[in-house]
């Protein structure tokens, strides 16, 4: 079974840029989840969908992030413009339902000059 | 207070002793509680999920939860160079609605 996919996984900008990452989910897993980790930290969850809907974004700064889950399959997180602190990694993650474990992508590592 | 809390460490220990990972949450709640293993520059990974009192075996793991104490722990027997990471504990709320993990500790297993 293929695990979930991520892509790319390494994206160098500068700041203002926009940026977008691209994630497939596990085949079935309807919950999807975005993620962000810093250097030294666990990660945080920025948005979590349930198939097409986003149940849970109160993390997400809205005001240059968004996502977006067409078709409750893949998903989209973009980021306009970028700023130097968005400088993480970016994980997907999938799982069954929202109480079953999750797994986790490879990540995009983001660096923001 | 931290929601979930780890020992940052590094915790170092001598190939094939145990090691012992702790963790402890603040939202009573709790119900679902994982361990994920993070190599350096990849991903974390699953390795135990733990739901009940007790203890859970898994190979060389052993993950140990006490709801009324609020912690949840590792135990990694016969530890191997390979087991090196950082060992991230992750609790979901009442009805899954947040996975939050701690910051991890670093392990070190020494040959």
């Amino acid at each position: 079974e293929a695990g979930v996919v991520q892509s790319p996984r390494y994206k160098i900008i500068e700041k203002k840029q926009p940026v977008a990452f691209w994630c497939n989910p596990i085949s079935g897993h309807n919950t999807l989840y975005w993620y962000r980790q810093n250097l030294g930290q666990g990660p945080e969850l920025l948005i979590r969908y349930e198939n097409e809907e986003a149940v849970d974004d109160s993390q997400l700064p809205k005001d240059r992030f968004s996502a977006e889950r067409l078709k409750g399959v893949d998903s989209t997180l973009k980021i306009q413009p970028a700023e130097l602190g968005d400088s993480a990694v970016y994980l997907c993650a999938s799982s069954l339902a929202r109480t079953y474990e999750q797994y986790f992508g490879p990540g995009t590592r983001l660096t923001v000059t | 207070q931290k929601e979930v809390e780890q020992n940052s460490g590094p915790l170092s220990v001598p190939e094939g002793a145990i090691a012992s990972l702790n963790c402890t949450y603040s939202d009573r709640v709790s119900q679902s509680f994982f361990w994920y293993r993070q190599y350096s520059g990849k991903s974390p990974e699953l390795i135990m999920s733990i739901y009940s009192n007790g203890d859970k075996e898994d190979g060389r793991f052993t993950a140990q939860l006490n709801k009324a104490s609020q912690y949840v722990s590792l135990l990694i027997r016969d530890s191997q160079p390979s087991d090196s990471a950082t060992y991230l504990c992750a609790v979901n709320g009442e009805y899954g609605n947040k996975l939050v993990f701690g910051a991890g500790t670093i392990l070190r297993v020494k040959s």
